[in-house]
């Protein structure tokens, strides 16, 4: 059963660019958790969905940032105009239903913002 | 109220030795608290986890003892090998209607020398 699957793994984009990050769950799962981890800092939480519904954005910026999970395909992130502050290390996971406390991560997308 | 501290920052241990991560915090509606262990570049595996009707779970070296009155629960890493070495967050969650994010601590970064 192959993990959690993000891409790409490393992301270079201009200030201004748009970046979008993708988040393919583990086999069976229908939860997506996006966090956020800043350089030499603890992971943020940003958002939780199931297919086609937003569950939880308590901690995606208001603007510039948004997700989503269609029934078919992968999660996306997307990160429109980025700020050099947008530059981090971006994790998805995933969890099973019903008792959805395990977390299973996946190996992140670094990116970078010149 | 929603923060978990976590303590010490850095950690030099040698081998064979006790490791001892220390975490604290305030909602007393988290019932879910694991531990994630994450290696340079790679994102966090679970650990260990433990919810709070029980004071200690132990797996292998690694033992959590949880202390439900001071709110505060802890990990120990028993005979501590260098390839233990890496960075250690504590988490905690809340069994809320339709969102269980992980809240995470600011990591501990292990160091474990022959």
């Amino acid at each position: 059963n192959a993990g959690v699957m993000q891409n790409p793994r490393h992301l270079v984009r201009r200030r201004g660019q748009e970046a979008r990050l993708r988040c393919s769950p583990m086999k069976g799962h229908s939860h997506v958790y996006w966090y956020r981890q800043l350089p030499e800092e603890g992971l943020k939480f940003m958002v939780y969905l199931q297919k086609e519904n937003i569950i939880d954005e308590s901690g995606m910026p208001k603007e510039r940032f948004s997700a989503e999970f269609p029934k078919e395909g992968p999660s996306i992130l997307r990160i429109q105009q980025v700020v050099r502050g947008d530059s981090a290390a971006y994790f998805c996971a995933s969890s099973p239903p019903g008792p959805k406390e395990t977390q299973y991560f996946g190996p992140g997308t670094r990116l970078l913002v010149l | 109220q929603q923060q978990v501290k976590q303590s010490p920052q850095s950690l030099i241990v040698q081998k064979g030795g006790i490791s001892i991560i220390n975490c604290a915090y305030e909602n007393t509606a988290f019932d879910y608290f694991p531990w994630y262990q994450q290696f340079p570049g790679k994102g966090p595996a679970l650990l260990i986890a433990i919810r709070p009707d029980v004071s200690e779970k132990k797996e292998g070296r690694f033992t959590i003892s949880f202390n439900k009155s001071a709110k505060q629960f802890s990990l120990h890493i028993m005979d501590s090998q260098p390839g233990d070495s890496a960075t250690y967050f504590c988490a905690a969650s809340r069994k809320a209607y339709n969102t269980d994010k992980l809240i995470f601590g600011t990591g501990t970064r292990l160091q474990v020398f022959p």
